[in-house]
């Protein structure tokens, strides 16, 4: 089993849809959980960071954490041609000065004009 | 503020010949990561270094591979001799605390011939 799992797409929305992104993650100690951004040849972005269970919202993105799933979604309102990208989920655990930080291997997302 | 720098942006060299990948990390970030991203692999974590420390080397494949970290604000990933496998997209990255963002530079293009 992966660490990080997470369908490989390609996910393919029409402009103005919501666009759903899952992750599922195998360590229940993670703590704290990021969607990054990667348009070809360019290198990740944050998109948003989420710590607690429930809903995160900020602007049209929204994360959800569920922790007793080990699951992490991002939605996309009103999706545009400019989201159309590789979206990486990543999963921290981390105690005192250490840190292990994992990396799915991304979904990519593409929105249909 | 300057984000993560990394040079050299693209390199082509010749099979068994030495690279030297070289990061500059956010001013203030305690944390220093190389990765490697291939299309097969994904996005794997080599070596982090915690206060020019190397804390996880765990990532790295072999021994023909090694990373520095001489101060606060230089790093260095070296390989000697190179292969073509080694060929990746090579990330360097940084954060302020344990747990928080990763943010990355914008990578450096490998290609061993």
């Amino acid at each position: 089993q992966k660490e990080v799992e997470q369908n490989s797409g390609p996910l393919s929305v029409p402009e103005g849809a919501i666009a759903s992104l899952n992750c599922t993650y195998s360590d229940r100690g993670s703590q704290s959980f990021f969607w990054y951004r990667q348009y070809s040849g360019k290198s990740p972005e944050l998109i948003m960071f989420i710590y607690s269970n429930g809903d995160k919202e900020d602007g049209r993105f929204t994360a959800q954490l569920n922790k007793a799933s080990q699951y992490v979604s991002l939605l996309i309102r009103d999706s545009q041609p400019s989201d159309s990208a590789t979206y990486l989920c990543a999963v921290n655990r981390y105690s005192g000065g250490y840190q292990k930080v994992t990396f799915g291997t991304g979904t990519k997302l593409q929105v249909i004009p | 503020d300057a984000g993560v720098i990394q040079s050299p942006r693209h390199e082509v060299t010749e099979m068994g010949q030495e690279v030297t990948l070289r990061c500059k990390p956010i001013s203030g970030h305690d944390y220093l990561f190389w990765y490697r991203q291939t299309m097969m692999r994904g996005l794997e974590l080599l070596i982090y270094f915690n206060n020019n420390v190397p804390i996880d080397d765990s990532g790295m494949p072999e021994d023909r591979f090694s990373a520095k970290m001489p101060n606060a604000s230089f790093s260095t990933l070296k390989i000697q001799p190179s292969e073509p496998r080694d060929s990746a997209v090579y990330f360097c990255a940084s954060s302020f605390e344990v747990g928080n963002t990763i943010y990355f530079g914008e990578g450096s293009w490998l290609t061993v011939v």
